[in-house]
């Protein structure tokens, strides 16, 4: 069965820092990734996606993510943190081989001024 | 605008009573999809469909019932609501299934008294 991780319910990083948010998955066959951000009050928006090709996704305001095949893993990044930053992201993973997908739980993600 | 609605934004009903939550979109895209938003949990799948006329469980689907007559219209009826159904629904659409990221609705804030 498939399955998404995202093992932090929280992130904490200061404005200008790097951050990561991560995500790990287990699906059949090859994954479709996708990270997709939820503001306070409002339905999640689209950021990014991986399908296939460069192992590194750039997506929606800077965000970036690396696929990584062999640890199962798909960690969102950003260079430099803004306080806009701050809200949920879901990171979701459909399997070539399955008919849904499956979204984490989601992680806060607190951008500190 | 276009774009994904839902109807209500905000609702409060009772024990036993049905509900019809509504969902519409402007963008001719094929597939819709109902999820319900709970704190632990994510975003779980209720129901999606690929097309007019065709639906399909996703990984919550009892107690709820849905119909998709027209394209842009995805509605979700609780026939009879009960109190673990108080939850955040976000209807999405896609313009397809495999590959395609989900555009998501402001979400119905449904509270079962």
């Amino acid at each position: 069965a498939q399955s998404v991780a995202q093992p932090e319910d929280q992130v904490n990083v200061a404005e200008g820092n790097p951050l990561t948010v991560k995500c790990t998955y287990s699906v059949s066959g090859n994954p479709y990734l996708f990270w997709y951000v939820q503001y306070p009050n409002r339905g999640l928006q689209f950021l990014l996606k991986y399908i296939t090709g460069d192992n590194l996704v750039k997506g929606s305001y800077g965000f970036e993510a690396e696929f990584n095949k062999s640890q199962t893993s798909f960690h969102l990044k950003k260079p430099s943190a803004l306080v806009s930053d701050s809200a949920l992201y879901f990171c979701a993973v459909r399997g070539n081989r399955d008919d849904k997908i499956i979204f984490g739980k989601g992680t806060r993600l607190h951008i500190l001024p | 605008d276009a774009g994904i609605t839902q109807s209500p934004r905000y609702k409060i009903t009772e024990t036993g009573r049905q509900v019809t939550l509504m969902c519409h979109q402007t963008w001719s895209h094929s597939y819709m999809f109902w999820y319900r938003q709970d704190l632990g949990h994510g975003l779980r799948l209720i129901y999606y469909s690929a097309a007019a006329d065709i639906t399909d469980k996703g990984e919550v689907p009892d107690g709820y019932v849905v119909s998709r007559s027209k394209t842009e219209n995805f509605p979700l009826t609780l026939e009879s609501a009960t109190r673990s159904q108080t939850s955040v629904y976000f209807c999405a659409s896609s313009g397809g299934f495999t590959s395609y990221e989900q555009y998501f609705g402001p979400g119905t804030r449904l509270t079962v008294t």
